[in-house]
């Protein structure tokens, strides 16, 4: 149980379009959703927090308006990197937590973004 | 605040060898403490967890133990296999909130 799923796995997008990345809960209701960012070598960095049907909580330094979060259901929520330039190529992972409110996080297999 | 320190790596063995990768914590409140593993091009994978102190997680070989009076989660195994070659990530848990170390890359050779 608990899995997540991100689609798609690898994109690669002119600069200047928008690209959007779906994360899923597949066997359980995420109250809660994670956005993560990951550098090359680097540990993972928190962009954002969504909850069902509220708006995303950014964390600071991260562009509201570059990066759109919605959680349009409680297995359901989406990244949108709007305008996307080459700066923006990464590795972007989400995470999801149960609404049993266990203190865990689960994490979907990540989404490789290449802005040419 | 809230933080994970964990050894730099990279970390190269041989199979068979013992492995140990620190990861010492800072938090307020009662956090809970996790191994992730990270395989290339992939995302994260709980490895193990303990919620309090004095807890053990223990998972595919590896152990760690939540040790309060040090503030440290130490990763363990007593024989690496090359398959156990990762990216490994210390994090803590606290108000739901997650904090992740820098993470340590291991390469187990033949």
């Amino acid at each position: 149980g608990a899995v997540v799923s991100q689609h798609p796995s690898r994109v690669i997008c002119k600069s200047g379009t928008s690209v959007k990345i779906e994360c899923r809960s597949l066997d359980f209701q995420a109250t809660t959703m994670f956005w993560y960012r990951q550098f090359p070598k680097k540990s993972l960095m928190l962009m954002a927090t969504s909850n069902e049907g509220s708006k995303a909580t950014y964390e600071q330094g991260v562009e509201k308006d570059k990066f759109l979060i919605n959680h349009a259901s409680l297995t359901l929520s989406t990244l949108t990197v709007t305008s996307a330039h080459p700066e923006d190529s990464s590795f972007y992972i989400c995470s999801a937590q149960t609404d049993r409110g266990y203190n865990e996080q689960f994490f979907g297999p990540g989404t490789r973004l290449t802005v040419l | 605040g809230n933080s994970v320190t964990q050894m730099e790596g990279p970390v190269t063995l041989s199979e068979e060898a013992f492995l140990t990768i620190n990861c010492t914590y800072t938090a307020t409140g009662y956090p809970s403490l996790f191994w992730y593993v990270q395989y290339p091009g992939e995302g994260l994978q709980l490895l193990l967890k303990a919620t309090k102190a004095d807890d053990k997680g223990s998972n595919k070989g590896f152990e760690a133990t939540y040790r309060k009076e040090t503030t440290s989660f130490h990763l363990e195994k007593g024989s690496v296999q090359v398959s156990d070659s990762a990216v490994y990530f210390c994090a803590l848990s606290v108000l739901n909130q997650f904090y992740f170390g820098t993470g340590t890359s291991l390469t187990v050779i033949p």
